[in-house]
């Protein structure tokens, strides 16, 4: 199984809403990522948890509030979310955790397309 | 942080034409990976490379490593219809992805 869900595949939330993005994986992996892609962007790394840990925040608004509840389970808690937030939220996981000047394979879900209004 | 850059942005071809898609990163890799995301859906490992002056194939896909470990190139030959998305690198300790090629290719 080298799948990893998303849920909701899509989200519309008022910016006074509270909302969560949910992310599976049963590959045994030990690293999780979020990352939030606009059109025809890359993907830009949001967070990584390793070994249910927060390993790394790049300096996102405290207005995303990521949670690894166990080493399968990634959530993104939302909050007072504005409109410049709509994209693509995408999950990634990996074996492990890219060690110094490394990188290890990332396996990415379907992504949840979240427009604020 | 590391960067990687990609070029080019964009890229029509002709189906049956060969594309090429570049990145470039002023220090040394410790290795380097291809993601290929289709219009409207995620990024798909392709391949990683890792040893110096690597390369690898995927039926008409050909992926190279550079031998100084900086650069890094995917090239399809006789690209088709269903070869169309954008394709991105990948690289460092924090997953910096380059800003990647779309390509296009006309029936």
């Amino acid at each position: 199984d080298t799948e990893v869900t998303q849920t909701p595949k899509h989200l519309v939330m008022g910016m006074t809403n509270k909302k969560s993005l949910k992310c599976e994986q049963h590959m045994g992996h030990r690293a999780m990522y979020w990352y939030k892609q606009k059109a025809k962007k890359p993907p830009e790394l949001m967070f990584v948890y390793s070994y249910e840990k927060l390993s790394i925040n790049e300096s996102v608004p405290s207005r995303f509030s990521p949670e690894c509840p166990n080493s399968s389970l990634l959530n993104l808690h939302l909050h007072a979310l504005q409109p410049e937030d709509s994209a693509l939220y995408l999950c990634a996981s990996s074996q492990v955790e890219g060690l110094a000047s490394s990188t290890d394979t990332q396996y990415f879900g379907p992504g949840t397309r979240l427009t604020v209004l | 942080g590391q960067q990687v850059m990609q070029i080019p942005q964009y890229q029509h071809v002709q189906e049956g034409e060969d594309f090429t898609t570049y990145c470039n990163s002023s220090t040394t890799l410790s290795n380097i990976q291809w993601y290929k995301q289709r219009p409207g859906g995620h990024p798909v490992f392709l391949i990683q490379l890792v040893k110096s002056g690597e390369v690898k194939k995927q039926k008409r896909l050909t992926f190279q490593f550079g031998e100084a470990k900086k650069n890094s190139s995917l090239h399809i030959t006789a690209t088709q219809t269903t070869d169309v998305g954008t394709y991105f690198c990948s690289a460092s300790y924090i997953p910096t992805f380059g800003r990647g090629t779309s390509l296009i290719v006309h029936p």
